[in-house]
């Protein structure tokens, strides 16, 4: 089975600040690892996803994400958060193996962007 | 390209009722799911379908659920009859990948029971 837990449920930051939102994940084969962001009355928008090839990855909007298999982390970040980041964002992990394909989410993280 | 769409996009009932959600996927996309989000928690998975097959159907919290993807196309999801608990966000999701790492989510349904 597969879950995620992300760690603070809300982050606030200032414009120009560093963004960091923590996710670890426990898995019983590799997995494969998504960050989510919902957009305020806006559907679920894939922000990265680590797939088994390069541990760092890089996905839109300047957002990148780090697997630490040692850790089992996979953790967001964005060197300069920007007013349009403020959302709603999601952890998630799906088994890379087996016959289980569903996403498990995380209770995602809330961040807000002081000006 | 359209992509993940559904309908409606609120929907505003009285317990008892029936309710029917629809999700069209991307073209193409032969596996679709069903997650939902309820009082806040997390988004839990719901269901699977390959084309028409139900493939993983382990997340329908009763038999009051009940899905359907006629012809391998769209999908619907209704719930009858609907209770208070039931009220959340309904997200549909479709991958051309039956893994999932291309994985592609609608904007939502957002279910209130009253």
């Amino acid at each position: 089975a597969q879950s995620v837990t992300q760690l603070g449920s809300h982050v606030s930051v200032s414009e120009g600040a560093l963004v960091l939102l923590r996710c670890n994940y426990s898995s019983s084969v590799p997995p494969y690892l998504f960050w989510y962001v919902q957009y305020p009355n806006q559907g679920l928008q894939l922000l990265l996803k680590y797939t088994s090839a390069a541990t760092l990855v890089k996905g839109i909007n300047g957002f990148e994400a780090e697997f630490k298999k040692s850790e089992t982390s996979f953790h967001l970040t964005k060197p300069s958060a920007h007013m349009s980041d403020a959302a709603e964002y999601f952890c998630a992990v799906s088994a890379s193996r087996s016959n289980d394909y569903k996403l498990s989410f995380g209770a995602g993280t809330t961040v807000t962007v002081r000006a | 390209e359209a992509g993940v769409t559904q309908f409606p996009s609120h929907s505003v009932i009285e317990k008892g009722q029936t309710v029917t959600l629809r999700c069209d996927p991307i073209s193409g996309h032969d596996n679709l799911y069903w997650y939902r989000r309820v009082m806040g928690k997390e988004i839990k998975f719901l269901l699977h379908f390959v084309k028409e097959s139900k493939q993983d159907e382990s997340g329908m919290p009763n038999n009051r659920f009940l899905a359907e993807r006629t012809g391998g196309t769209y999908s619907t999801l209704k719930v009858q009859p609907a209770e208070l608990e039931d009220s959340g966000v309904y997200f549909c999701a479709s991958s051309q990948d039956q893994r999932g790492r291309f994985r592609f989510f609608g904007p939502g349904t957002r279910l209130t029971v009253l």
